[in-house]
């Protein structure tokens, strides 16, 4: 299909571990956002990418936190020594032009990556 | 601090009724509301407003945004089961987008 897609659907761990969880956007978007959604709560900003670099990872948590997206296109983002309160589902969107684009620059949805951590 | 406050945070009504949902914010440097329609996980895109007072309309589904009062309403008419979702109010200030929690829309038949 031609949107964003997310692998893995969904991914359990166990506190501790290291997780990557992929992004795959939709083709000839420069602009790849994460967010993460607790249960019960709209999604929170993590990092905004235009193109390869990270133009702002202010809302990442800590530095457990990274993300990549070294061809402007595939994203990953990368958790360390995973906790329980990572668990949420995860979500990448994109958009044609990020901040080129402003404010009227529709930013579509991946299904979402479901992260537990026992 | 941007704020997105929804109301109410949940609604049940029958099929057929119209419902009102609403959306009241603080952002320091507002471009856009967005409203998104969320089933399962991934939210899906209904309107950008950036003017006040336009009404924009897709099918049975209106939005339309006050930006004296800084608030937005979605309005959904003769409503159908297939509508049941949470509806989410969302504020762009550049380029990251700041959520309200939702509503959660139960439509019964």
């Amino acid at each position: 299909g031609a949107g964003v897609s997310q692998t893995p659907s969904n991914k359990v761990t166990e506190k501790g571990k290291y997780v990557e969880l992929r992004c795959d956007p939709i083709s000839g978007h420069t602009a790849l956002y994460w967010y993460r959604q607790s249960l019960g709560q709209g999604p929170e900003f993590l990092i905004y990418f235009q193109g390869t670099g990270a133009a702002d990872d202010s809302g990442l948590p800590n530095d457990r936190f990274f993300a990549v997206r070294p061809e402007g296109s595939v994203s990953t983002l990368k958790i360390q020594r995973t906790e329980r309160g990572d668990s949420a589902v995860y979500l990448c969107a994109s958009s044609p032009r990020g901040t080129s684009g402003g404010a009227l620059d529709t930013q579509y949805f991946g299904p979402g990556t479901r992260l537990t951590v026992l | 601090e941007d704020k997105v406050v929804q109301s109410p945070l949940s609604l049940v009504v029958h099929e057929g009724d119209t419902v009102t949902l609403n959306c009241s914010y603080e952002v320091t440097n507002f471009r856009s509301l967005l409203w998104y329609k969320q089933e399962k996980k991934a939210p899906t895109f209904l309107f950008m407003l950036t003017s006040s007072g336009i009404e924009k309309k897709s099918g049975r589904l209106s939005s339309i945004l006050d930006k004296k009062e800084l608030f937005s309403i979605l309005n959904i008419t003769a409503t159908q089961t297939g509508d049941s979702a949470i509806y989410l109010c969302v504020t762009n200030s550049g380029y990251a987008l700041n959520f309200g929690k939702g509503t959660s829309l139960l439509v019964t038949p």
